[in-house]
C-alpha cells in the first residue's frame, strides 16, 4: 500500500538558517504529494502541494518538488523565523476516488532566536 | 467564511461508556473525511464521505466505530464500548468536490481521554 517516510524529528536551528526536511514516498500510480503543518495550539493546515512529476510547490517561502525518478518531496526554506516553529507532515493521495491522505510520522521543528 | 467545527474540544469518558464526536464541514463541501491522531500510530485515515455515502471505511479500526453523514453536511462518528487504545484527537476535514487532489480543510480536532 502507499506509504510516506519523513526525518526523524525533532530537528532544532537558529533563525536564518536553512532548512531541510527529508520526505519518500511508496505508492501505486501517480499520487498528489502534500507538506501539512500544524502550528502550536491550531489545526492541519496545507502549506504546499504539487500533483505531478517535476512541480514545484510553494508557500511562505517554503518549497518543494516532485522528484519521481528518487519518490521525493524535500522540504526546504532558505531562511527560516521563529515563527516556523510547528509540526510538518508530508502526505500523498491518490487522484481517483477517495483522495485520503497517507501521512508521514510528522516532524517537529524549533527555531530559536 | 466559516472553516471546518468540531464538538466537543475535549472528551473524557470512561472505559465501555459510548461516546459521539460531531463535525460540521464547510458548506458545499461534498467530500468528508475523519482521521485520528495519536502518538503511537501517528495521522491515519478511518473514513471517507462522499455526499452522505461513505464508499471507503477502510481506516475504522473495529466494529465499534461506526460514522454517518446527513444531508450532505453534519457528520457523527460514534465509539461504543470505549477502550483507553481510543484516547486520541480525532480530526474532521472537508473538501470541495471538483478537481484532482483539492485541498482537505481540517477542523480543529475532538480529544478523547478514555480513563
Amino acid at each position: 500500500g502507499n506509504s510516506v517516510t519523513q526525518m526523524e524529528g525533532p530537528v532544532t536551528l537558529s533563525e536564518e538558517a536553512f532548512l531541510t526536511i527529508n520526505c519518500t514516498y511508496t505508492a501505486t500510480g501517480y499520487p498528489s504529494l502534500f507538506w501539512y503543518v500544524q502550528y502550536p495550539g491550531e489545526g492541519l493546515q496545507l502549506l504546499l502541494k504539487a500533483t505531478k512529476a517535476d512541480d514545484k510547490g510553494s508557500n511562505k517561502g517554503f518549497e518543494a518538488t516532485y522528484r519521481k525518478e528518487t519518490t521525493s518531496f524535500h522540504l526546504e526554506k532558505g531562511s527560516v523565523q521563529v515563527s516556523d516553529s510547528a509540526v510538518y507532515f508530508c502526505a500523498l493521495s491518490g487522484n481517483q476516488g477517495a483522495q485520503k491522505l497517507v501521512f508521514g510520522q510528522g516532524t517537529r521543528l524549533t527555531i530559536n532566536p | 467564511g466559516a472553516g471546518v467545527s468540531q464538538s466537543p474540544s475535549n472528551k473524557v469518558t470512561e472505559k465501555g461508556k459510548d461516546v459521539e464526536l460531531r463535525c460540521d464541514p464547510i458548506s458545499g463541501h461534498t467530500a468528508l473525511y475523519w482521521y485520528r491522531q495519536s502518538l503511537g500510530q501517528g495521522l491515519e485515515f478511518l473514513i471517507y464521505f462522499q455526499g452522505n455515502s461513505a464508499p471507503d471505511k477502510s481506516g475504522l479500526p473495529s466494529d465499534r466505530f461506526s460514522a454517518e453523514r446527513t444531508g450532505g453536511s453534519v457528520s457523527t462518528l460514534t465509539i461504543q464500548r470505549t477502550q483507553q487504545e481510543d484516547s486520541a484527537v480525532y480530526l474532521c476535514a472537508s473538501r470541495s468536490g471538483q478537481g484532482r487532489a483539492g485541498e482537505q480543510y481540517f477542523g480543529p480536532g475532538t480529544r478523547l481521554t478514555v480513563t
